[in-house]
Protein backbone atom coordinates (compact mmCIF):
# COMPACT_ATOMS: atom_id res chain seq x y z
CA UNK A 1 0.00 0.00 0.00
CA UNK A 2 1.11 3.71 -0.61
CA UNK A 3 2.03 5.85 2.30
CA UNK A 4 2.73 9.64 2.44
CA UNK A 5 5.29 11.45 4.77
CA UNK A 6 5.95 15.14 5.78
CA UNK A 7 8.43 16.23 8.07
CA UNK A 8 8.63 18.13 10.29
CA UNK A 9 5.24 17.78 11.99
CA UNK A 10 5.05 21.58 13.70
CA UNK A 11 7.73 23.93 12.66
CA UNK A 12 8.55 27.56 14.52
CA UNK A 13 10.78 29.89 11.97
CA UNK A 14 11.75 33.43 12.38
CA UNK A 15 10.88 35.67 10.20
CA UNK A 16 13.94 36.00 7.00
CA UNK A 17 14.94 32.23 7.94
CA UNK A 18 15.13 29.80 5.25
CA UNK A 19 12.77 26.76 5.09
CA UNK A 20 12.87 23.20 3.86
CA UNK A 21 9.80 20.62 3.99
CA UNK A 22 10.26 16.91 2.78
CA UNK A 23 7.29 15.22 1.81
CA UNK A 24 8.49 11.42 0.29
CA UNK A 25 6.09 8.83 -0.95
CA UNK A 26 6.51 5.00 -0.40
CA UNK A 27 4.76 1.74 -2.46
CA UNK A 28 4.41 3.89 -6.06
CA UNK A 29 6.07 4.94 -9.00
CA UNK A 30 6.03 8.36 -10.98
CA UNK A 31 3.50 9.83 -8.91
CA UNK A 32 2.08 13.55 -9.37
CA UNK A 33 3.41 15.39 -6.52
CA UNK A 34 1.41 18.53 -5.07
CA UNK A 35 2.06 21.35 -2.25
CA UNK A 36 -0.72 22.73 -0.85
CA UNK A 37 -1.22 25.43 1.70
CA UNK A 38 -4.14 25.90 4.19
CA UNK A 39 -4.21 28.93 6.10
CA UNK A 40 -6.62 29.10 9.74
CA UNK A 41 -10.67 28.69 8.37
CA UNK A 42 -9.49 29.47 4.71
CA UNK A 43 -9.44 26.07 2.00
CA UNK A 44 -6.89 24.83 0.29
CA UNK A 45 -4.32 26.69 -1.49
CA UNK A 46 -2.17 25.05 -4.56
CA UNK A 47 1.25 26.20 -4.48
CA UNK A 48 3.03 24.18 -6.77
CA UNK A 49 2.64 20.40 -8.67
CA UNK A 50 5.12 18.06 -10.29
CA UNK A 51 4.28 15.49 -13.00
CA UNK A 52 7.99 13.84 -12.84
CA UNK A 53 11.47 14.51 -11.69
CA UNK A 54 12.91 18.25 -12.04
CA UNK A 55 9.09 19.13 -13.44
CA UNK A 56 7.38 21.54 -11.79
CA UNK A 57 4.54 24.51 -11.84
CA UNK A 58 4.07 27.07 -9.92
CA UNK A 59 0.49 28.02 -9.57
CA UNK A 60 0.82 31.24 -6.89
CA UNK A 61 3.88 33.48 -7.15
CA UNK A 62 5.17 33.52 -3.57
CA UNK A 63 8.79 33.63 -2.47
CA UNK A 64 8.45 29.98 -2.17
CA UNK A 65 9.90 27.23 -4.05
CA UNK A 66 9.60 23.61 -4.89
CA UNK A 67 11.95 20.91 -6.23
CA UNK A 68 11.69 16.96 -6.91
CA UNK A 69 15.55 15.53 -7.06
CA UNK A 70 13.96 12.02 -7.29
CA UNK A 71 11.04 10.38 -8.05
CA UNK A 72 8.98 10.25 -5.01
CA UNK A 73 10.05 13.30 -3.15
CA UNK A 74 8.94 16.73 -2.99
CA UNK A 75 10.63 19.58 -1.32
CA UNK A 76 9.36 23.29 -0.59
CA UNK A 77 11.96 25.76 -0.08
CA UNK A 78 12.18 29.37 1.19
CA UNK A 79 15.03 31.36 1.16
CA UNK A 80 13.45 33.99 3.47
CA UNK A 81 10.22 33.60 5.44
CA UNK A 82 7.67 36.27 5.74
CA UNK A 83 4.99 36.84 8.11
CA UNK A 84 2.21 35.59 5.81
CA UNK A 85 4.46 32.06 5.46
CA UNK A 86 2.38 30.73 8.41
CA UNK A 87 -0.11 27.80 7.75
CA UNK A 88 -0.67 24.34 7.67
CA UNK A 89 1.46 22.57 4.41
CA UNK A 90 -0.15 19.73 3.02
CA UNK A 91 1.83 17.44 0.24
CA UNK A 92 -0.59 15.34 -1.34
CA UNK A 93 -0.11 12.24 -4.47
CA UNK A 94 -2.05 11.56 -7.17
CA UNK A 95 -1.89 8.77 -10.02
CA UNK A 96 -3.87 9.38 -13.70
CA UNK A 97 -4.50 5.59 -14.38
CA UNK A 98 -6.79 4.47 -17.30
CA UNK A 99 -7.67 8.19 -18.12
CA UNK A 100 -9.73 8.63 -14.84
CA UNK A 101 -9.05 11.49 -13.18
CA UNK A 102 -6.54 11.83 -10.48
CA UNK A 103 -7.56 11.22 -6.76
CA UNK A 104 -5.56 13.09 -4.41
CA UNK A 105 -4.06 11.12 -1.29
CA UNK A 106 -2.78 14.12 1.48
CA UNK A 107 -0.26 13.93 4.69
CA UNK A 108 0.00 14.53 7.47
CA UNK A 109 0.79 18.10 7.35
CA UNK A 110 3.52 20.54 8.45
CA UNK A 111 2.21 22.99 10.72
CA UNK A 112 4.58 25.95 10.39
CA UNK A 113 4.70 29.37 12.35
CA UNK A 114 6.68 32.18 11.73
CA UNK A 115 7.05 34.85 14.57
CA UNK B 1 -18.52 33.76 -7.98
CA UNK B 2 -16.12 30.78 -6.66
CA UNK B 3 -16.26 27.52 -8.53
CA UNK B 4 -17.06 25.92 -6.07
CA UNK B 5 -19.23 27.03 -3.09
CA UNK B 6 -19.15 25.01 0.44
CA UNK B 7 -20.79 26.81 3.82
CA UNK B 8 -17.95 26.75 6.40
CA UNK B 9 -20.40 26.18 9.26
CA UNK B 10 -19.88 25.32 11.58
CA UNK B 11 -22.93 22.86 11.52
CA UNK B 12 -23.55 21.53 15.13
CA UNK B 13 -25.66 18.51 15.71
CA UNK B 14 -26.78 15.88 17.91
CA UNK B 15 -24.49 12.26 18.36
CA UNK B 16 -27.72 9.82 15.90
CA UNK B 17 -28.81 12.57 13.84
CA UNK B 18 -28.81 12.64 10.22
CA UNK B 19 -26.03 15.26 9.02
CA UNK B 20 -26.31 16.48 5.05
CA UNK B 21 -23.52 18.52 3.68
CA UNK B 22 -23.43 20.28 0.44
CA UNK B 23 -21.93 22.21 -2.11
CA UNK B 24 -22.68 24.21 -4.96
CA UNK B 25 -20.33 24.38 -8.43
CA UNK B 26 -20.69 26.55 -11.50
CA UNK B 27 -19.01 24.31 -13.81
CA UNK B 28 -20.37 22.19 -16.04
CA UNK B 29 -17.28 20.23 -17.27
CA UNK B 30 -16.90 18.50 -13.49
CA UNK B 31 -17.48 14.74 -13.39
CA UNK B 32 -15.48 13.27 -10.66
CA UNK B 33 -16.63 14.12 -6.91
CA UNK B 34 -14.83 13.76 -3.70
CA UNK B 35 -15.12 14.12 -0.46
CA UNK B 36 -12.54 14.60 2.48
CA UNK B 37 -12.54 14.14 6.02
CA UNK B 38 -10.02 16.54 7.91
CA UNK B 39 -9.59 16.23 11.44
CA UNK B 40 -8.13 18.85 13.48
CA UNK B 41 -3.78 19.10 12.78
CA UNK B 42 -4.51 16.08 10.26
CA UNK B 43 -4.42 16.31 6.52
CA UNK B 44 -7.53 15.68 4.34
CA UNK B 45 -8.17 11.74 4.22
CA UNK B 46 -10.59 10.18 1.21
CA UNK B 47 -14.76 9.57 2.35
CA UNK B 48 -15.69 9.14 -1.02
CA UNK B 49 -15.08 9.27 -4.77
CA UNK B 50 -18.26 9.19 -7.05
CA UNK B 51 -18.27 9.46 -11.15
CA UNK B 52 -21.22 12.01 -12.44
CA UNK B 53 -24.69 11.81 -11.55
CA UNK B 54 -26.10 9.31 -9.20
CA UNK B 55 -25.92 8.10 -5.72
CA UNK B 56 -22.89 6.27 -4.16
CA UNK B 57 -23.39 4.70 -0.26
CA UNK B 58 -20.37 3.41 1.98
CA UNK B 59 -21.52 2.50 5.69
CA UNK B 60 -22.97 5.51 7.01
CA UNK B 61 -22.19 7.94 4.21
CA UNK B 62 -23.85 8.52 1.35
CA UNK B 63 -22.47 10.50 -1.62
CA UNK B 64 -25.30 12.13 -4.05
CA UNK B 65 -24.09 13.98 -6.99
CA UNK B 66 -27.19 16.10 -9.14
CA UNK B 67 -25.07 17.60 -12.05
CA UNK B 68 -28.71 19.10 -13.42
CA UNK B 69 -28.22 21.47 -10.44
CA UNK B 70 -24.55 21.60 -9.88
CA UNK B 71 -25.28 20.16 -6.58
CA UNK B 72 -23.63 17.47 -4.11
CA UNK B 73 -24.25 16.41 -0.94
CA UNK B 74 -22.84 14.14 1.35
CA UNK B 75 -25.27 12.56 3.99
CA UNK B 76 -24.18 11.07 7.17
CA UNK B 77 -26.52 8.27 8.84
CA UNK B 78 -26.08 8.13 12.60
CA UNK B 79 -23.85 10.55 13.40
CA UNK B 80 -21.41 10.04 16.35
CA UNK B 81 -19.02 12.64 17.91
CA UNK B 82 -16.16 10.79 15.98
CA UNK B 83 -17.59 12.59 13.01
CA UNK B 84 -16.27 15.45 14.32
CA UNK B 85 -14.37 17.10 11.45
CA UNK B 86 -14.38 19.17 8.58
CA UNK B 87 -15.60 18.19 5.46
CA UNK B 88 -14.46 19.40 1.85
CA UNK B 89 -15.88 18.31 -1.25
CA UNK B 90 -13.73 18.13 -4.26
CA UNK B 91 -14.28 17.60 -8.12
CA UNK B 92 -12.31 17.64 -11.41
CA UNK B 93 -13.95 17.99 -15.22
CA UNK B 94 -12.92 15.10 -17.33
CA UNK B 95 -9.89 15.07 -19.28
CA UNK B 96 -7.85 18.30 -19.40
CA UNK B 97 -6.45 19.26 -16.35
CA UNK B 98 -6.51 16.61 -13.51
CA UNK B 99 -6.22 18.76 -10.73
CA UNK B 100 -9.21 18.93 -7.82
CA UNK B 101 -11.20 22.01 -7.16
CA UNK B 102 -11.84 22.06 -3.52
CA UNK B 103 -14.49 23.92 -1.14
CA UNK B 104 -13.36 25.62 1.54
CA UNK B 105 -14.36 22.92 4.01
CA UNK B 106 -17.81 22.40 6.32
CA UNK B 107 -17.36 22.05 10.25
CA UNK B 108 -19.44 19.71 11.46
CA UNK B 109 -19.79 19.13 15.19
CA UNK B 110 -21.40 15.87 16.93
CA UNK B 111 -21.86 16.50 20.73
CA UNK B 112 -22.98 13.72 22.60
Amino acid sequence: SQTIHQWPATLVQPVGSPLSLECTVEGTSNPNLYWYRQAAGRGLQLLFYSVGIGQISSEVPQNLSASRPQDRQFILSSKKLLLSDSGFYLCAWSLVAGGLTDTQYFGPGTRLTVL
Amino acid sequence: QKEVEQDPGPLSVPEGAIVSLNCTYSNSAFQYFMWYRQYSRKGPELLMYTYSSGNKEDGRFTAQVDKSSKYISLFIRDSQPSDSATYLCAMTPSGGSYIPTFGRGTSLIVHP
